[in-house]
């Protein structure tokens, strides 16, 4: 079975600083690997996806995040946080001949002026 | 407009009293699971479907029944409820299990 480790629960930063949220999960086979969002008092929403090809994919909102299969690692990136982007953050995987999905425990994000 | 909807939105209820949570899509997506969330475990899958008919459980599907007779309809029925099944419940939707997820607005239970 997968699983995945989020290696920060709380990542504090200031406006106009990167952030970089780190995912790391475990896995024998090949994976699909997602980023959500959930922003206060709401649902979910995909911020990328990796299921084959180049491993920088880029999602919205100016969020990337790289696959890195040797380390097992999947992190999350944005070159200059906005007060909006305060959310938490979900790193999520499935194995690509199944469709159970297992999310991290998630990463509070607070930016702050 | 495409939406995954549930009902109800917050819902208090007793030890042992039998409720059910329902979900509903308009996208035609095959696939369809629910979650429970609760604060430091992120989000855990209970059961999903991948269509009508199919379902199979995911990593904590003790104490939930799910039925999926219907293509656009996914509800989470709870036989006996207890309180550590209080906790905030999300509906989700894709055209397949690979694909984005599109997640409902969440129904809050709290079991006393």
């Amino acid at each position: 079975a997968q699983s995945v480790t989020q290696l920060d629960s709380q990542v504090p930063v200031f406006e106009e600083a990167p952030v970089e949220l780190r995912c790391n999960y475990s896995s024998s086979v090949s994976v699909y690997l997602f980023w959500y969002v959930q922003y206060p008092n709401q649902g979910l929403q995909l911020l990328l996806k990796y299921l084959s090809g180049s491993t920088l994919v880029k999602g919205i909102n100016g969020f990337e995040a790289e696959f890195n299969k040797s380390q097992t690692s999947f992190h999350l990136r944005k070159p200059s946080v906005h007060i909006s982007d305060t959310a938490e953050y979900f790193c999520a995987v499935s194995l690509t001949n199944d469709y159970k999905l297992s999310f991290g425990a998630g990463t509070t994000v607070t930016v702050r002026a | 407009e495409a939406q995954v909807t549930q009902n109800p939105r917050y819902l208090i209820t007793v030890t042992g009293k039998k409720l059910t949570v329902t979900c509903s899509q308009n996208m035609n997506h095959e696939y369809m699971s629910w979650y429970r969330q609760d604060p430091g475990l992120g989000l855990r899958q209970i059961y999903y479907s991948m269509n009508v008919e199919v379902t199979d459980k995911g990593d904590v599907p003790e104490g939930y029944k799910v039925s999926r007779k219907e293509k656009r309809n996914f509800p989470l029925i709870l036989e006996s409820p207890s309180p550590n099944q209080t906790s905030l419940y999300f509906c989700a939707s894709s055209v397949s299990g690979t694909e984005t997820q599109y997640f409902g607005p969440g129904t809050r239970l709290l079991v006393l």
